[in-house]
């Protein structure tokens, strides 16, 4: 099993650029999440999902967007990025809610928009 | 006021010390409880469940007061390597299974 993978694990982009951060688990987990953690912060969730097909917003979504149309996938949009938006950002995923709800979570992918 | 609130640490020891993390939460309807480490520029990782009866494993004790709505983590005899971030994460019900992550306490250990 290669867990939670994600791509790339670094990038830099102009600010009005786009870009696609992939996320993917082979676990067959229900449940995925979007994060962002600033330096020296805890982690802030953008987007979560609980099933192919339904995603959701979390605490701070503006400027980024999300689909999920397989089990294993939950790509993460960033539109016109912004200097507010240089982050490390970690994807998870988990098998269930509750005391079962452990999340896993990727590698990260730093992003710097200058 | 957040909603998952850390001690804000930095907590620097020397090693063979005991050290304890207190992290307190603010929604009575929180479920599931987690102690998370994360070192240096890399994913968090689940370091322990914490459970109403308290759970431990080896040198990490959990504990969850649900009364006072905290829950902390006691590292015994510390290592050079017990060196990281310490995150807790708290799963209200109803929530989707979405976590809220402290900010985080950072230990470093000392020879």
């Amino acid at each position: 099993n290669a867990g939670v993978t994600q791509t790339p694990k670094f990038r830099i982009l102009k600010i009005g650029q786009s870009m696609t951060l992939q996320c993917a688990q082979d676990m067959n987990h229900n449940y995925m999440y979007w994060y962002r953690q600033d330096p020296g912060m805890g982690l802030k969730l953008i987007y979560y999902s609980v099933g192919a097909g339904i995603t959701d917003k979390g605490e701070v979504p503006n400027g980024y967007n999300v689909s999920r149309s397989t089990t294993e996938d939950f790509p993460l949009r960033l539109e016109l990025a912004a200097p507010s938006q240089t982050s490390v950002y970690f994807c998870a995923s988990s098998y269930s809610t509750g005391q079962g709800g452990t999340q896993y979570f990727g590698p990260g992918t730093r992003l710097l928009v200058l | 006021r957040k909603e998952v609130e850390q001690d804000p640490g930095p907590f620097n020891v020397p090693e063979g010390a005991t050290v304890a993390f207190n992290c307190t939460y603010s929604n009575s309807a929180s479920q599931s409880f987690f102690w998370y480490r994360q070192d240096c520029r890399k994913e968090p990782k689940l370091l322990m469940s914490v459970y109403s009866s308290g759970n431990e494993d080896g040198r990490f004790t959990a504990q969850l007061n649900r009364a006072s709505q905290y829950i902390s983590l006691l590292i015994r005899d510390s290592k050079l390597s017990d060196s990281a971030t310490y995150l807790c994460a708290v799963n209200v019900r109803t929530n989707a299974g979405k976590s809220t992550f402290g900010d985080g306490t950072t230990l470093t250990v000392k020879p």
